[in-house]
């Protein structure tokens, strides 16, 4: 079946440097996506989310970029900090689903060097 | 957690024995939604209910049960039918376009 996925587990940055991480999604029927941050222990929040006639959006330090070409997602988050060291989830909601039936990616742990 | 509050942070069940995770919302939205997480693994949809009065199964329903009695109000039921309930419980509303807010979650293990 068609589902989301992440090309990297883990990602180790330094502080101070800029952060990527990858989504692919296989489904040409999503029209929403969501970038998630889960601290250990704790639900998701919310970063950002961008729809798909958009290629690019811009929050506070984060960028979400799609390319409905190769069906790839990223999130980059600039100049990151100790407190970004989170696991990261990317999530698509499928075009005539269900509104809020996200199908989320396994995550992306991201872990900042002092 | 900004309106959703999941309770216990903790909990532990016996080998046959059902238990209840509390889901409360002071948000006001209508759709309500559990999903379990297991380590290093993305959420599953267990139920989800858009109304009051109303649920639906999600990917993986079977030995859960839900009741949507109040708007505020969305308990998970593990029964002692799913045999692999330990994992990270989470709720979530729906809130905007098709983006969840969640609770902080419930992690449940087995004696």
């Amino acid at each position: 079946g068609e589902s989301v996925g992440l090309h990297l587990p883990t990602l180790s940055v330094q502080e101070g440097d800029n952060s990527i991480i990858n989504c692919a999604y296989s489904n040409s029927a999503s029209d929403y996506f969501i970038w998630y941050k889960q601290e250990s222990g704790k639900g998701p929040q919310f970063i950002i989310d961008i729809r798909s006639n958009m290629d690019k959006r811009q929050g506070q330090r984060v960028t979400v970029l799609l390319n409905k070409t190769v069906k790839h997602l990223s999130l980059q988050i600039a100049a990151t900090q100790p407190g970004d060291s989170a696991v990261y989830f990317c999530a698509e909601n499928i075009a005539g689903g269900s509104q809020g039936n996200l199908i989320f990616g396994k995550g992306t742990k991201l872990s900042v060097k002092p | 957690d900004g309106g959703i509050t999941q309770s216990p942070k903790y909990l532990f069940r016996k080998e046959g024995q059902n238990v209840t995770l509390s889901c409360e919302q002071n948000l006001n939205h209508d759709a309500m939604y559990w999903y379990r997480q297991d380590p290093g693994q993305g959420l599953r949809l267990i139920y989800y209910s858009q109304i009051v009065n109303d649920f639906q199964k999600g990917d993986i329903a079977e030995g859960y049960s839900v009741s949507r009695e109040k708007k505020e109000s969305f308990p998970l039921t593990v029964t002692s039918a799913q045999k692999n309930p330990t994992a990270f419980y989470l709720c979530a509303t729906l809130q905007g376009s098709g983006k969840l807010f969640f609770g902080s979650g419930t992690q449940l293990s087995v004696l």
